[in-house]
C-alpha cells in the first residue's frame, strides 16, 4: 500500500522567513495530493492541493511542487508569519480524494 | 463553505459505556465520510469509510463491531464506540466529500475528543 514519509519532523523559522517541508511517496499510482494544517485540539484545515497533472500551485504565500518521477512534493510557505504556526500534514490518494494515506505530520513554530 | 460539524467536540464517559458521535456536513450533501482517529503527537489514520445508504468499509485493524458506522443520510454520519475502555481514548476526526464541487478533497470536522475513565 501507500506509504508518505515527511521531512523534518519539526521546524522552526524566524518570522519573516520562508519555511519548506517535503513529502515523499512510494505508490506512482498516486494522484492527488492535499496539505492540511492541524492547530492543537482542532480538525484539519485544507491549504492547498495539487493534482497530478500539475508541477506546481500557489496560492499567496503558500506553494506546492510536484515531482512525480521522483514521487515527492513539498509545502513552501513565504513571509512566515505567528499565526502559521502549526502541525503540517501532507496526505496522498490513489483514487482522487478516497482513501487519503497521511504523513506523520510537521511541527512549524515560527519565532516573533 | 464546506462546513463540517461535529457533535460532541468533546466526551467522558465510564469504561463499558457507549458513547455516539456526530458528523454533520452543513452546507453540502457528502455521499462518502471519513472518521479517523488520532493519538497526540501522531498523524490521522483512517479508521473506515462510510457511504451514504451502504455499510462501511473498514481499515484492516478495525473492530466493525466496536466502532459502528451509520451514514443514514447525505449530511450525517455517526460512530458509536460501544463497550468504551481507556484504550480507545483518542482524538475522532470525522471528513467528508463534496461531490457536487469539481473538487477532490475532503473537508475535516473539528474532531471529537473521548476520554474514557
Amino acid at each position: 500500500g501507500e506509504n508518505v514519509e515527511q521531512h523534518p519532523s519539526t521546524l522552526s523559522v524566524q518570522e519573516g522567513d520562508s519555511a519548506v517541508i517535503k513529502c515523499t511517496y512510494s505508490d506512482s499510482a498516486s494522484n492527488y495530493f492535499p496539505w492540511y494544517k492541524q492547530e492543537l485540539g482542532k480538525g484539519p484545515q485544507l491549504i492547498i492541493d495539487i493534482r497530478s497533472n500539475v508541477g506546481e500551485k500557489k496560492d499567496q504565500r503558500i506553494a506546492v511542487t510536484l515531482n512525480k518521477t521522483a514521487k515527492h512534493f513539498s509545502l513552501h510557505i513565504t513571509e512566515t508569519q505567528p499565526e502559521d504556526s502549526a502541525v503540517y500534514f501532507c496526505a496522498a490518494s490513489i483514487s482522487y480524494g478516497q482513501n487519503f494515506v497521511f504523513g506523520p505530520g510537521t511541527r512549524l513554530s515560527v519565532l516573533p | 463553505g464546506a462546513v463540517v460539524s461535529q457533535h460532541p467536540s468533546w466526551v467522558i464517559c465510564k469504561s463499558g459505556t457507549s458513547v455516539k458521535i456526530e458528523c454533520r456536513s452543513l452546507d453540502f450533501q457528502a455521499t462518502t465520510m471519513f472518521w479517523y482517529r488520532q493519538f497526540p503527537k501522531q498523524s490521522l489514520m483512517l479508521m473506515a469509510t462510510s457511504n451514504e445508504g451502504s455499510k462501511a468499509t473498514y481499515e484492516q485493524g478495525v473492530e466493525k463491531d466496536k466502532f459502528l458506522i451509520n451514514h443514514a443520510s447525505l449530511t450525517l454520519s455517526t460512530l458509536t464506540v460501544t463497550s468504551a475502555h481507556p484504550e480507545d481514548s483518542s482524538f475522532y476526526i470525522c471528513s467528508a466529500r463534496d461531490f457536487t464541487r469539481s473538487t477532490d478533497t475532503q473537508y475535516f470536522g473539528p474532531g471529537t475528543r473521548l476520554t474514557v475513565l
